[in-house]
């Protein structure tokens, strides 16, 4: 089956401007997951949802990130008036339950450019 | 909060040896420990995982064992081949919270 989808693949954007990251998870999973990943960094969580619900929003950096979700499915994560330090790849990530205990399943990334 | 800490960060190894990555974890309540390979620019990939139940996996070449009494967890690769080369990722849950402490990664490269 289709594994999780991410879009736009690559984004260049002006500094100030806002972008919109698209995740479209594997079907049937309830739980969905957005980190952002610096140039040979780690993985910083950044939001869960459960369902619809965001339960954990406590890796937002700043309140010029927001995420949605509906229909408990696709989910959007938007970054108001980038900044050069918001350059990173935004990976998102779906398991079938929340809890934190089932694998989690990543799409490829949006790597995101700030000029 | 959870601190997962990973180590090495770079490691190298001629190609039928083995390679052992180590991580350790703070939180006692952790619970469920992935481990992810990442080529470059390409997704985390799920190789592994291991819940505290279980003190050690195994699968073909990989395999993952965990020490809860010390709160670490270690990866080992046998046999390894260049294709095992890629950026490895522990990770650290706790079953009632939802979210996922990663470590820092090992950059492994197998050497022909």
């Amino acid at each position: 089956g289709a594994g999780v989808s991410q879009s736009p693949s690559n984004k260049v954007t002006e500094k100030g401007k806002d972008v919109e990251l698209r995740c479209d998870p594997i079907s049937g999973h309830t739980a969905l997951y957005w980190y952002r990943q610096s140039l040979g960094q780690g993985l910083e969580f950044l939001i869960y949802f459960q369902g619809n619900s965001a339960p954990d929003k406590s890796g937002l950096p700043s309140d010029r990130f927001s995420a949605e979700r509906t229909g408990g499915s696709v989910s959007t994560l938007t970054i108001q008036r980038t900044q050069q330090e918001d350059s990173a790849v935004y990976l998102c990530a779906s398991s079938w339950t929340g809890g934190g205990n089932q694998p989690q399943h990543f799409g490829d990334g949006t790597r995101l450019s700030i000029l | 909060g959870e601190n997962v800490e990973q180590h090495p960060s770079t490691l190298s190894v001629q190609e039928g040896d083995s390679a052992v990555i180590k991580c350790t974890y703070s939180d006692s309540a952790s619970n469920y420990f992935p481990w992810y390979k990442q080529e470059l620019g390409k997704r985390p990939q799920l190789i592994i995982d291991i819940r505290s139940n279980v003190g050690e996996k195994k699968d073909q070449r990989i395999a993952v064992t965990l020490n809860k009494t010390a709160k670490h967890f270690s990866l080992h690769i046998t046999e390894t081949q260049p294709e095992d080369s890629a950026v490895y990722f522990c990770a650290a849950s706790i079953g009632s919270g939802n979210q996922f402490y990663f470590g820092t990664g090992t950059s492994l490269t197998v050497i022909p």
